[in-house]
Order: C-alpha cells, then structure tokens, then sequence
C-alpha cells in the first residue's frame, strides 16, 4: 500500500517563510505525480491551493507556492500570516489511483 | 458558480450499505475531461481518498476499499452516487464529493461541505 508522508507539525512566525514536504513510499516524486496541496482550517471543507505541481488557483494566495524538492513535493509559504495556521494535506496522482498525504499541521506563533 | 452538496444518511448500522448522493450546480459531467470524485476524513484523522468518475463514465477506486465500492452518474440529474458497502465503525468519518475541471490535471477545485456519517449500533 502505498503511503504518502508529510512532517506531522511545523510552527513558523508571522512573517516568516515555512516549506511542506510530501514523499511517497515509492521513490522519487516527480512532477507526473501531478503534487496538488489543500488547507484545511477546523470544522472547513478543504480548500485547493496548487496543482500539478506548482500551478495556483485563482484564489491562491501569491505567498503560496509548490515545487520538487530533493525528490518531494514541497509547498512553501513565505510571509506566512496568522491566518494561514491551518492543517495541510498533499496529493499524488498514481496513475489512476490518488493518495492524500498524512498532513502537516502549521502553526503561525 | 460550481457548488456541491453531499446528502445521505447520519447514521448507519454496522454491516450495513452507505449510499451518498452528491448534488451538484455549475458545471456538467457530460463535458470532456471532467469528473467528480469522493473523499472521506475520520474524526481528527487524515483525507482518504474513495473514488472518481469521469465524464465518458470511467471510473477510479482506491485499492483498498475497491470492493465495497461503487461510483455512479446521473447525468440528468447532476448528481454522482457512492454505494460502500459492510459498513463498520471505522469508516465512521466526513464524506466529501469533489469536481473535478479536468482529466490531465488532477485537481479538486471545488468541494461540497462534507456529510458527517456514523457507524453504530
């Protein structure tokens, strides 16, 4: 079964700039896995921020972005704002088949 | 204006079918490349992505559940159904419905505000 892992928890400070990484169980992360990322605030639906890689919805935030880092997908947030604490969850696309990341919760302190 | 609304029952019985309906505005699943696609979330826990169905009526299921699952279109009437079947208590859990704007892509751009289901006795 394939598992895709994020850090469980990051804080970062108003201001400051904060990287999410997604790897998967089976190697590399490529830009084929077509890497989408959600927030999640609590009691919220999830909400789209980037897909296939690092292409932003047109609500996304510009202090957002994604990207391959040493083989995971990332997504960073710089000038991070204290609405942005939230839980984060990736997507990779296996070929049909979609798994969400563990998620990382971010804490703006 | 896309919006999607998932409906079903609260509260189901173990060994039991769960069948969720997702109602949907906005947008069409006989247009190419689109697709609506299901995901659950246990209490305090992670997503879990379920299944997806496409416009031209293929359909995608997560390996693990595949056997309890099916994904269903009414195109006339805007609505996709997923039928789980035995259920158990560990699939206690929000259940999402998600558009799905293109096949290459593989986003979720759009969701509906989740239907919380319980399994018990």
């Amino acid at each position: 079964q394939t598992v895709v892992t994020q850090e469980p928890s990051l804080t970062v400070s108003p201001g400051g700039t904060v990287t999410l990484t997604c790897a998967s169980s089976t190697g590399a992360v490529t830009s084929g896995y077509y890497p989408n990322w959600f927030q999640q605030k609590p009691g919220q639906a999830p909400r789209a921020l980037i897909y296939s890689t690092s292409n932003k919805h047109s609500w996304t935030p510009a202090r957002f972005s994604g990207s391959l880092l040493g083989g995971k997908a990332a997504l960073t947030l710089s000038g991070v704002q204290p609405e942005d604490e939230a839980e984060y969850y990736c997507l990779l696309y296996y070929g049909g088949v979609e798994v969400f990341g563990t998620g990382t919760k971010v804490t703006v302190l | 204006q896309i919006t999607l609304k998932e409906s079903g029952p609260t509260l189901v019985k173990p060994t039991q079918t769960l069948t969720l309906t997702c109602t949907f505005s906005g947008f069409s699943l006989s247009t190419s490349g689109v697709g609506v696609g299901w995901i659950r979330q246990p209490p305090g826990k992670a997503l879990e992505w379920l299944a997806l169905i496409y416009w031209n009526d293929d359909k995608r299921y997560s390996p693990s559940l595949k056997s309890r699952l099916t994904i269903t279109k009414d195109t006339s009437k805007n609505q996709v159904v997923l039928t789980m079947t035995n259920m158990d208590p560990v699939d206690t859990a929000t259940y999402y419905c998600a558009h799905r704007p293109d096949m290459v892509q593989g986003t979720y751009d759009y969701w509906g505000q989740g239907t919380l289901v319980t399994v018990s006795s």
